[in-house]
């Protein structure tokens, strides 16, 4: 019963390096989400896919982009890490039907750019 | 815009002790409002939910009225237990298609035995 999975847990980058997160969820959903947690800030959507094909911006979109790569996947990628990157990054997803569908989290990846 | 605003934490308690955490929205149109929590390493997990004015969400013991005369959405158990130390969320989702929650700051709480 894996639910929402992330990959890496950790990562360390120097500024200026890039990487992808990967997520990936086994539970049919529609639509999938990424967002970064900081201290004292709560959680911040930074973009999400509605559904297949489709990849909207969040609050936060600026230094990331997004791919929605089938149903299953929905990467985010760094193309040049800043130390204001560092963070907490949760990928989730959610079922069809109204806004209410809960969302359903991966463990989060822990992400320090020096 | 939207916006989530909760209690400042951390909160301490001791086991068996009366807990709220209070939260209050600002929101157009009747948005839903959610608490989630988040165990130590874990993703989040929704707590409870409630869809309209005056709804109660409840769930292990939490439980949470939806407020519109005074915009709150606050938690609420009567005895807490030390396996409820965790950080508590309330967020709020407008009516969209897809589910793009806003988060309030999150309340860390601890409970001692």
């Amino acid at each position: 019963n894996a639910g929402v999975t992330q990959t890496p847990k950790f990562q360390v980058l120097k500024t200026g390096q890039s990487m992808t997160l990967q997520c990936a969820q086994d539970m049919n959903h529609n639509s999938m989400y990424w967002y970064r947690q900081d201290p004292g800030m709560g959680l911040r959507l930074i973009y999400y896919s509605a559904s297949e094909g489709t990849t909207d911006k969040g609050e936060v979109p600026n230094g990331y982009n997004v791919s929605r790569l089938n149903k299953r996947e929905f990467s985010l990628r760094l193309e040049s890490a800043a130390p204001s990157q560092t963070s907490v990054y949760f990928c989730a997803s959610s079922g069809p039907g109204t806004a209410n569908s809960p969302l359903h989290f991966g463990n989060g990846t822990r992400l320090t750019v020096t | 815009g939207d916006s989530v605003t909760q209690m400042e934490g951390p909160v301490t308690l001791s086991e068996e002790a009366f807990l709220t955490i209070n939260c209050t929205y600002t929101a157009t149109g009747y948005p839903s409002l959610f608490w989630y929590v988040q165990y130590p390493g874990e993703g989040l997990q929704l707590l409870l939910k409630a869809t309209k004015a005056d709804d109660k969400g409840s769930n292990k013991g939490f439980e949470a009225t939806y407020r519109k005369e005074t915009t709150s959405f606050h938690l609420e158990k009567g005895s807490v237990q030390v396996s409820d130390s965790a950080v508590y969320f309330c967020a709020l989702s407008a009516l969209q298609g897809a589910q793009k929650l806003v988060f309030g700051q999150g309340t860390r709480l601890t409970i001692n035995p």
